[in-house]
């Protein structure tokens, strides 16, 4: 099992443009999330998607902020444009719901960093 | 108030000795409680959850739940150096969404 997979690993931008995020859930994993984790606010849940559909998204910050999920295999999260506050490690994670205990697998996450 | 509450660190103990590591949460209808290990530019990886009150013990680890005082625990005996780490608690209610406390930063000094 190839674990959850994020790409970029690292991404480094300037501000304003726009950053384009990765992920590949665990085959036959039915939810996924994305995370941020700064040191000042810890690990926040932005979005997540069940059967591919967006369940929940309060936690995106603002409008600049998009994720989109379009088959169960693959998912992005977009930042257009980008900030220097949205410096950050984002992760990507997926479960299984369904099957107790509704483990959430991380990925290697992805260093954001906008200048 | 924050939804889940940690105390920061760093917390150093000794190889060998008893790591305590304590977590609080707001939300009464709170179901399910985790504990995550997350090194040093690494992702947080699962290595307790407990449901119901009382102990939970797996190894070395020891998950410790009470409800009516909504506080959750972990124990980690015999610390080893590899238990150097920052440990995350997360709360669950009846959806997948999971919140997590910003971390409590373990040391273990040999």
């Amino acid at each position: 099992d190839a674990g959850v997979i994020q790409s970029p690993r690292h991404e480094v931008t300037e501000m304003g443009q726009e950053v384009t995020l990765r992920c590949k859930p665990i085959s036959g994993h039915n939810s996924l999330f994305w995370y941020r984790q700064t040191m000042m606010r810890g690990l926040e849940l932005l979005i997540y998607f069940n059967n591919n559909v967006p369940i929940d998204d309060s936690g995106m910050p603002e409008d600049r902020f998009s994720a989109k999920m379009p088959n169960a295999s693959f998912s992005t999260l977009k930042i257009q444009p980008s900030e220097p506050r949205d410096s950050a490690v984002y992760f990507c994670a997926s479960s299984f719901q369904g099957k107790p205990p509704p483990r959430q697998y991380f990925g290697p996450g992805t260093r954001l960093t906008v200048t | 108030q924050k939804e889940v509450e940690q105390n920061s660190g760093p917390l150093s103990v000794p190889e060998g000795a008893i790591a305590s590591l304590n977590c609080t949460y707001s939300d009464r209808v709170s179901q399910s409680f985790f504990w995550y290990r997350q090194y040093s530019g690494k992702s947080p990886e699962l290595i307790m959850s407990i449901y119901s009150n009382g102990d939970k013990e797996d190894g070395r680890f020891t998950a410790q739940l009470n409800k009516a005082s909504q506080y959750v625990s972990l124990l980690i005996r015999d610390s080893q150096p590899s238990d150097s780490a920052t440990y995350l608690c997360a709360v669950k209610r009846g959806n997948e969404k999971l919140t997590f406390g910003t971390g409590t930063r373990l040391t273990i000094i040999p």
